[in-house]
């Protein structure tokens, strides 16, 4: 079974802080994906990645960036927190055109 | 540019009971078409996959979907429902482009009543 970590459940920051959510993968997926999600509008993807050291933004990058140094691993910084920046963070892995698995996600709150 | 409507935000229904999840997509090539669930504080699941071949699509749990081509729909139904399926459901669209990217609908709220 395919396995995506997300290294958080909940977190609690301040508004102005330098946030990092990491991602893990198991299944040597070339892509992988970062969405967050928001009562009644689904989910958004905010940056995707092909390869090592590829990135795209998607939909909603502004305000964030990505980094994806090593396969496995794709994070998600918040360069300098703010309140609507709290969300529900849900990290994605692809193989090509199979479908996406998802990990639990983290529930950040910025205050 | 691709879209994806889930016109209903909620569906009650009791248990025992069949339920349809409406998903209609919007795309000038043609598509992958997902079902996911979520529950509470997890992450999505994938419930079924549309990649080619036959139309009707089943998928875990009971459920199966529908493409319907010439209606750009995807429904997803279950013929009887149990109080587990209580979740929140997401129907999704990729295109063949090679962006592997994902389109997701805002979700339909299911709640099994007892």
């Amino acid at each position: 079974d395919v396995k995506v970590t997300q290294s958080s459940r909940y977190l609690v920051k301040r508004t102005g802080e330098k946030v990092f959510l990491e991602c893990v993968q198991d299944m040597d997926h070339e892509n992988m994906f970062w969405y967050r999600q928001d009562p009644g509008l689904g989910l958004r993807l905010i940056y995707f990645s092909y390869d090592v050291k590829m990135k795209e933004k998607g939909d909603i990058p502004e305000g964030y960036s990505v980094s994806r140094e090593k396969k496995e691993r794709f994070s998600l910084i918040l360069e300098s927190a703010s309140t609507n920046q709290t969300s529900m963070y849900l990290c994605a892995s692809s193989s090509r055109n199979q479908p996406q698995h998802f990990g639990d996600g983290t529930r950040l709150s910025i205050l | 540019a691709q879209s994806v409507t889930q016109l209903d935000s909620q569906v009650p229904v009791f248990e025992e009971a069949p339920v349809e999840l409406r998903c209609n997509y919007s795309s000038s090539v043609s598509v992958y078409l997902f079902w996911y669930v979520q529950y509470p504080n997890q992450g999505l699941q994938l419930l079924l996959k549309y990649l080619s071949g036959s139309t009707l699509v089943k998928g875990i749990n009971g459920f199966e979907a529908e493409f319907n081509k010439s209606q750009t729909s995807f429904h997803l139904r279950k013929p009887s429902v149990h109080i587990s399926d209580t979740a929140e459901y997401f129907c999704a669209v990729s295109d063949l482009s090679g962006t592997y990217k994902y389109i997701f609908g805002t979700g339909t709220r299911l709640k099994v009543l007892a």
